[in-house]
């Protein structure tokens, strides 16, 4: 089955660390770009950061620039986001999604379940 | 950065109606909209990519339009699985910036 599964979200302290995992099967995540976009509770969806295949281009939304890091394992099958300095407001669901582009489009076609990351 | 700016924020309507939501870019973005549609406690998922093109499995009453900045969602016969949440995405340059969603409900 084609599917993106997350892990790593939890509880933590302000000014906190935590790093989320993605793990990719039914697919070859070299051959895709992949993105990480979260949800606060309640609220709607705010895309955080790209990384291309190879991860030679990334790039981050002002609200994490300096704070996350995004990463690949293509051996592994693996995304990561690496969260520093977490803030409150970071409280969300975050969720990997897989990067689809042509010519003329370019989507987020295929989306993890989430995991919840709560910063209190 | 692009700032994409969608309406209604909430909008009600009865089984088998035609509704439209739009979403209105501040500044050109060629064709590169997305539409997604997200049910309560579920990951949202692509509806349409490239203004108008329909993802794999979606069925046909959904369609996509353009007028210069201002994109259209319309879903043509509303059956009961279509009450969700939408969002526009832009992904004209690297930062992917999502509408603030309407919320179909029903009648």
């Amino acid at each position: 089955e084609v599917q993106l599964v997350e892990s790593g979200g939890g509880l933590v302290q302000p000014g906190g660390s935590l790093r989320l995992s993605c793990a990719a099967s039914g697919f070859t995540l070299s051959h895709f770009e992949m993105n990480w976009v979260r949800q606060a509770p309640g609220k709607g969806l705010e895309w955080l950061s790209y990384i291309s295949t190879r991860g030679t281009t990334i790039y981050y939304a002002d609200s994490v620039r300096g704070r996350f890091t995004i990463s690949r394992d293509d051996a592994k099958n693996s995304l990561y986001l690496q969260m520093d300095s977490l803030r409150v407001e970071d409280t969300a669901v975050y969720y990997c999604t897989r990067g689809a582009r042509t010519m003329t489009s370019n989507a987020f076609n295929l989306w993890g379940q989430g995991t919840m990351v709560t910063v209190s | 950065d692009i700032q994409m700016t969608q309406s209604p924020s909430s909008l009600s309507a009865s089984v088998g109606d035609r509704v439209s939501i739009t979403c209105r870019a501040s500044q050109n973005i060629n064709f590169f909209l997305n539409w997604y549609q997200q049910k309560p406690g579920k990951a949202p998922h692509l509806l349409i990519y490239g203004t108008s093109s329909l993802h794999s499995g979606v069925p046909s009453r959904f369609s996509g339009s353009r007028s210069g900045t201002d994109f259209t969602l319309t879903i043509s016969g509303l059956q009961r699985e279509d009450f969700a949440t939408y969002y526009c995405q832009q992904s004209y340059n690297n930062t992917y910036s999502f509408g603030q969603g309407t919320k179909l409900e029903i009648k």
